[in-house]
């Protein structure tokens, strides 16, 4: 069974500064996906950035990006220039590739790493 | 598109009580997922559908929790009869294949006393 571990259960960030989170995750597939989720206080599931295993590049979105290292098995997520609406929950989460196997199985996601914006 | 519709967002029951949470996912997408959420275990996966038929219901923590989805565009999960360890966040969540991102509902917040 895959396994995704944030070893991190609260961060704090100066506004503007640069935050990165950590996340780790065990699987024995080489086909998969990787997500970041974001959790504000509204409790609305936010997709945050998305990488495919089998892609060397590290995926992009504006102000957030990620450091995947496929053989280490490890997720960061780097989050530049931070705001005040950035603080949430972050959820780290992983998904089979849905032309693995029998298909897309849901995602399995890390306890999450409580991150907080100072003024 | 209004992305995945959960309703009610608040429920609030009395333990012994039937509850019943509904989903509407996103049109074309051919996979739901219902999730729960607590502080003491996280996001658990609890059943998810592919075309309107489950998959993989192992996560279903009771016989007490059921699940259908009678057509492409409507879920529901049940609880039957519902217990104050039963509180937490139930999310819907849809998507097209599973690789391209998963939508979540809002969810629905149940207490039951």
């Amino acid at each position: 069974a895959q396994t995704v571990t944030q070893s991190q259960p609260e961060m704090s960030v100066q506004e503007a500064e640069t935050v990165t989170l950590s996340c780790t995750y065990d699987t024995s597939e080489s086909d998969y996906y990787l997500f970041w989720y974001k959790q504000p206080p509204s409790r609305q599931m936010i997709l945050v950035i998305r990488q495919e295993a089998y892609k060397q590049q590290n995926a992009t979105e504006n102000r957030f990006s990620v450091n995947f290292q496929k053989a280490a098995k490890s997720f960061s997520l780097k989050i530049s220039d931070s705001q005040l609406g950035d603080a949430a929950m972050y959820f780290c989460a992983y998904s089979l590739a849905p032309y693995s196997g029998g298909g897309a199985d849901g995602l399995t996601f890390g306890k999450g790493t409580h991150l907080i914006i100072q003024p | 598109d209004a992305g995945v519709i959960q309703s009610p967002r608040h429920e609030v029951t009395e333990m012994g009580q039937e509850v019943t949470l509904r989903c509407k996912p996103i049109s074309g997408h051919d996979y739901l997922f219902w999730y729960r959420q607590t502080m003491m275990r996280g996001l658990e996966l609890l059943i998810y559908f592919n075309n309107n038929v489950p998959i993989d219901d192992s996560g279903m923590p009771e016989d007490r929790f059921s699940a259908k989805m009678p057509n492409a565009s409507f879920s529901t999960l049940k609880i039957q009869p519902s217990e104050p360890r039963d509180s937490a966040v139930y999310f819907c969540a849809s998507s097209r294949d599973g690789g391209h991102g998963y939508t979540f509902g809002s969810g629905t917040r149940l207490t039951v006393v």
